[in-house]
């Protein structure tokens, strides 16, 4: 069966250090992965997008990695901010533009 | 002013009664989805459409059922609402432009309780 794995765990992190988390997916074959944000009472909101024959993208602080086999995506967070502790989703692209989402991870900054 | 707006944020009723979840988006897009989050479960889609006259079922589209009355709006229905249907429920849209790479553009969701 199709699978998208997030850790269900909180990471908790100091402020000023790199937070990386993990997307992995099983029987999917993603030409899209994108990254979304989402805070306690609100939509998820678009962070980044990474295509299938590209290894990494940057937008300010942000860097995400995609490896297509070894099925996986990572995502970092440099020099975190209280501000960004949120829940971060992963999502594929598969079928007719459509996204599966995995279930997100928590991030808490702490300062 | 929000840019997809769902209404109502908060709803509490009873078992077998008929609901509506709606939705209007002011960003011109095409695309529109409903999807309901669950703790422990994520997203998962319930029907989307591409087009006023395009409406597909996603991957738990039993219960419920969408119209789209125009460009800017998309409203779900539950016909005879049941506990299990408890959830966080999102509309989200997005543009047809460049096909397979849009990101999509999220409401803030309405929470829907069924006793």
């Amino acid at each position: 069966s199709q699978k998208i794995e997030q850790n269900s765990e909180a990471l908790n992190i100091q402020e000023g250090k790199t937070a990386t988390l993990t997307c992995n997916y099983t029987n999917y074959s993603p030409a899209y992965l994108q990254w979304y944000r989402q805070d306690p009472g609100r939509g998820p909101v678009f962070l980044l997008l990474i295509r299938e024959n590209e290894k990494e993208k940057r937008k300010e602080r942000l860097k995400v990695t995609f490896d297509t086999t070894l099925k996986q995506s990572l995502f970092h967070i440099t020099a975190s901010q209280p501000a960004d502790s949120a829940t971060y989703l992963c999502a594929l692209l598969y079928g007719n533009n459509r996204l599966a989402f995995g279930k997100g991870n928590q991030v808490v900054v702490i300062p | 002013d929000a840019d997809v707006t769902q209404t109502p944020r908060n709803r509490i009723t009873k078992t077998g009664k008929r609901i509506m979840l709606e939705c209007s988006q002011t960003k011109g897009h095409d695309r529109m989805y409903w999807y309901r989050q669950d703790p422990g479960l994520g997203l998962r889609l319930i029907y989307y459409s591409f087009d006023v006259k395009d409406i597909n079922k996603g991957e738990i589209s039993d219960g419920y059922s969408v119209s789209r009355q125009a460009q800017a709006k998309f409203s779900l229905s539950l016909e005879s609402a049941i506990p299990n249907q408890t959830a966080l429920y999102f509309c989200a849209t997005s543009d047809r432009t460049g096909l397979f790479n849009q990101p999509q553009h999220f409401g803030d969701g309405t929470r829907l309780s069924i006793l």
